[in-house]
């Protein structure tokens, strides 16, 4: 059975880091297509990005150069890191995955909580 | 980047009716547009991919079609599992993907 569970959310300050992860199970992350998601509250959907299995990787203009997405084949997780932090970062993080390049995200997590304030 | 303009954002309806949401592409994406349900709480949930192919198990009053740049989902008896919000979603290989604002369809 396929399954994701975010991790690593919490408070930061505008300005700070943090690295949010997502742990797989029933399938091998690197062989698959991962994405980000978010949504702030009571807000719509917002792409994020996303990892090809050929290592591929492609982000939104409202994160580009402050978020990276990254895997580790080892313990068969995906991360994303996020630098630079807005407050309008604060939002619902989602992570889900598609089994091919033309098919899109069909299993998601349950989302992990950003949110950034002073 | 491609931007999806979804309309309308609000639709009020009854059961049984028969409703349509539409979305408009900035650029070509060939058929890579994807439907989801998603109800407060929740992940979103697929229901359609390649602009017209409905997911496995997705009941059959659910269909999706497409003309050019514009694509449409259309529910064609209202049943009351399916007020929720929907999304479009672009899924262009190799290029940034992105999403719909959204429709939130309630009942009247």
């Amino acid at each position: 059975e396929v399954q994701l569970v975010e991790s690593g959310g919490g408070l930061v300050q505008p300005g700070g880091s943090l690295r949010l992860s997502c742990a797989a199970s029933g399938f091998t992350v690197s062989s698959n297509y991962m994405s980000w998601v978010r949504q702030a509250p009571g807000k719509g959907l917002e792409w994020v990005s996303v990892i090809y299995s050929a290592g591929s990787t492609y982000y939104a203009d409202s994160v580009k150069g402050r978020f990276t997405v990254s895997r580790h084949n080892s313990n068969n997780t995906l991360y994303l890191q996020m630098n630079s932090l807005r407050t309008d970062d604060t939002a619902l993080y989602y992570c889900a995955t598609s089994r091919s390049l033309t098919y899109p995200p069909d299993y998601w997590g349950q989302g992990i909580l950003v949110t950034v304030s002073s | 980047d491609i931007q999806m303009t979804q309309s309308p954002s609000t639709l009020s309806a009854s059961v049984g009716d028969r409703v349509t949401i539409t979305c408009r592409a900035s650029q070509s994406i060939s058929s890579w547009l994807a439907w989801y349900q998603q109800i407060p709480g929740k992940a979103p949930k697929l229901l359609i991919y390649k602009a017209s192919t409905l997911k496995d198990g997705v009941p059959s009053r659910f269909s999706g079609s497409e003309s050019g740049t514009e694509f449409t989902l259309t529910i064609s008896s209202l049943q009351r599992d399916d007020f929720a919000t929907y999304y479009c979603h672009q899924y262009t290989p190799y290029s940034p993907y992105s999403f719909g604002q959204g429709t939130k369809l309630e009942i009247k």
